[in-house]
């Protein structure tokens, strides 16, 4: 059963700019979470999408935007990047979601570098 | 709030020998606890959890870990280390209620074992 899937996997960006990121979560999970990595912050909850829906959401600045398709695949968006937005961005996806006690797991990650 | 303590930024152990990576928490209700682990440049790998049970749970790679109600603990252990257990170990706890519950992390704690 193939695993979570993250892209791209490494992408440099100039402050001001917009990137997306993909990710496929396994087959049959219907939750998507999203984290920002940073070695000072350790992980930050971004949001989770169920079912297409937003079920929960971190405390970022609305720069910083998600959806899911229909498959279950999600996109989570960041416009107007600043430098302080550097981080690895993990996804990760679970049948129903971690707050049913289901394990997540995760992708290898998007490292994202603001120039 | 809830909430999770890792309380070690880092631990160093010479390999063959016991490990314990520990981990506090604060929760209202009955904890749903988590250990992952990340090695360099890849994304976070589930251990373990602890729903109910018994409060010694066994997970991958000859870990396990205890959990202490009384204490607030859920500390990793194994064993006997080996260099390859050499990566970042978080633990994480559920937060919140109804649909809007999430997992909490810790900072994160830095195994070294040495040969």
């Amino acid at each position: 059963k193939a695993g979570v899937t993250q892209t791209p996997r490494y992408l440099i960006k100039t402050r001001g700019q917009q990137v997306t990121l993909s990710c496929s979560p396994i087959s049959g999970h219907r939750s998507v979470s999203w984290y920002q990595q940073t070695p000072g912050q350790g992980l930050q909850f971004l949001f989770e999408y169920f079912s297409e829906t937003q079920r929960n959401k971190g405390n970022f600045p609305g720069r910083f935007s998600g959806r899911q398709f229909s498959n279950s695949r999600s996109e989570m968006n960041v416009s107007t990047l600043e430098l302080g937005d550097s981080a690895l961005y993990l996804c990760a996806s679970s049948p129903v979601g971690a707050g049913s006690g289901n394990t997540i797991y995760f992708g290898e990650g998007s490292w994202l570098t603001v120039v | 709030a809830q909430s999770v303590a890792q309380p070690e930024d880092q631990v160093n152990v010479a390999e063959g020998n016991p490990l314990t990576v520990k981990c506090t928490y604060s929760v209202s209700g009955n904890p749903y606890l988590f250990w992952y682990v990340q090695y360099p440049n890849r994304g976070l790998q589930f251990l373990l959890k602890y729903i109910t049970g018994d409060n010694l749970v066994k997970g991958s790679y000859g870990f396990e870990a205890e959990f202490n109600k009384s204490q607030t603990s859920f500390h990793l252990k194994k064993p006997s280390a080996l260099v390859s257990d050499s990566a970042l170990y978080f633990c994480a706890v559920r937060d919140g209620a109804g649909n809007n519950r999430k997992l909490i992390w810790g900072l994160g704690t830095s195994l070294a074992v040495n040969p």
